[in-house]
Parts: structure tokens; C-alpha cells; sequence
């Protein structure tokens, strides 16, 4: 069975500072794909960033990008030059392969301070 | 241009009500979904349709019913409320086989 998990409930960050959320995934499935949303007080669901399972590179969307380590079956989430507004519930999800349905870790919540 | 949009935002029933959700995308996606997060910040699927055609329903009890009028469109009725319906429920869309789903501002549902 597919499952992914955030162990981190919170964070804290310094403005202008780089941050790390982790996430594991377990699936035993070679082909799948790691998503990354956020969701701000305002309860929104963002999109911010995808990593194939074989993607050689890991992605990178601005000012995020993920940490893809495949052996180690982690996609953790860095961000860096936090500002104010990147202060939300992050949630890192899964997909696996013959099927559209996203498995979501339970969240870390980011909070960013001058 | 708003791409994934739900009506209503709040929705505040009494216990045994039936009410409708709507979800409406104009991405062009063939494939949407709903999605309940509870009051832990738990997201899971309920429901899937590509194409108007059900592909995912997961263990949600049949007082759920989607109905998919055309692939733009995906609605969510509830018979009987109950108390544990209470959650935001968000729709998603995405093209199927690529992936990545985009959500709407999500409904909230209460029942009193």
C-alpha cells in the first residue's frame, strides 16, 4: 500500500531564511509521482511543485524546489528566501501508477517570522 | 479566469438536511474529483470521474452521490446529514495521466 508521511507538524523559519519539509513516501510501485501543495489560512489548495519517479533531475519552481532521493524514498520540499507569505499548511502528496487518486501526508505547518 | 471554481463556500445545514455542492472547472481537464479534508487537516479522495464516467469512489457511504453532467462539471449531493459530514469538501481537476491536480477554494460544511 502507498503511503506518505510528514513528520515534522511544525516549523519555524527566519524571514530570508531556506527551509526544509520533509517527506517519505513508501510504494513499492516503480512508477509514481510526488506532488507538493500549500494551503494557506485563507484554506486554499495551492500547487507548487511535481517530481516524477523518473525524472533525473529534481524539480525546481522558483523559489522552491524538491529534494528528490529515490534510494532513501524521499521528496522533501526546500524553500528558500522564506517571506511572510509562504507562512501555511504544507502537504506533500503521492500518486500512483494506473490510478488519478492523490494520497496526502497529514501536513506541516510553516511559520515564517521577521 | 477563475480555473476550478465550487458554490457554496460555507454551508451551514441542520442534522438530516440534503444539500448540493457544485463544481465547475474551465482548464479543459477531463478528469475531476472530491476531495474531504477533515478538522485534523486529513485529505482524502471520495470520488473520481473522467470523462463523466466514475473511475474512483471510495469507501464513502452512498448518502454521497456525484453526478457528472458534462466533463466540466462534477456535483456532490448529500442525503441525511450528519454531524461527521462537517469538513471542507474540495473539488480537483486535472488531464488524466499527467497528473497534477488543481483544487478549488474548497465548501464548508457544517452540521449543527
Amino acid at each position: 500500500a502507498q503511503k506518505i508521511t510528514q513528520t515534522q507538524p511544525g516549523m519555524f523559519v527566519q524571514e530570508k531564511e531556506a527551509v526544509t519539509l520533509d517527506c517519505t513516501y513508501d510504494t513499492s510501485d516503480p512508477s509514481y509521482g510526488l506532488f507538493w501543495y500549500k494551503q494557506p489560512s485563507s484554506g486554499e489548495m495551492i500547487f507548487l511543485i511535481y517530481q516524477g519517479s523518473y525524472d533525473q533531475q529534481n524539480a525546481t519552481e522558483g523559489r522552491y524546489s524538491l529534494n528528490f532521493q529515490k534510494a532513501r524514498k524521499s521528496a522533501n520540499l526546500v524553500i528558500s528566501a522564506s517571506q511572510l507569505g509562504d507562512s501555511a499548511m504544507y502537504f506533500c502528496a503521492m500518486r500512483g501508477p494506473n490510478t488519478d487518486k492523490l494520497i496526502f501526508g497529514t501536513g506541516t505547518r510553516l511559520q515564517v517570522f521577521p | 479566469d477563475t480555473a476550478v471554481s465550487q458554490t457554496p463556500k460555507y454551508l451551514v445545514t441542520q442534522m438530516g438536511n440534503d444539500k448540493s455542492i457544485k463544481c465547475e472547472q474551465n482548464l479543459g481537464h477531463d478528469t475531476m474529483y472530491w476531495y474531504k479534508q477533515d478538522s485534523k487537516k486529513f485529505l482524502k479522495i471520495m470520488f473520481s470521474y473522467n470523462n463523466k464516467e466514475l473511475i474512483i469512489n471510495e469507501t464513502v457511504p452512498n448518502r454521497f452521490s456525484p453526478k457528472s453532467p458534462d466533463k466540466a462539471h462534477l456535483n456532490l449531493h448529500i442525503n441525511s446529514l450528519e454531524l461527521g459530514d462537517s469538513a471542507v469538501y474540495f473539488c480537483a481537476s486535472s488531464l488524466r495521466d499527467l497528473g497534477t491536480q488543481y483544487f478549488g477554494p474548497g465548501t464548508r460544511l457544517l452540521v449543527l
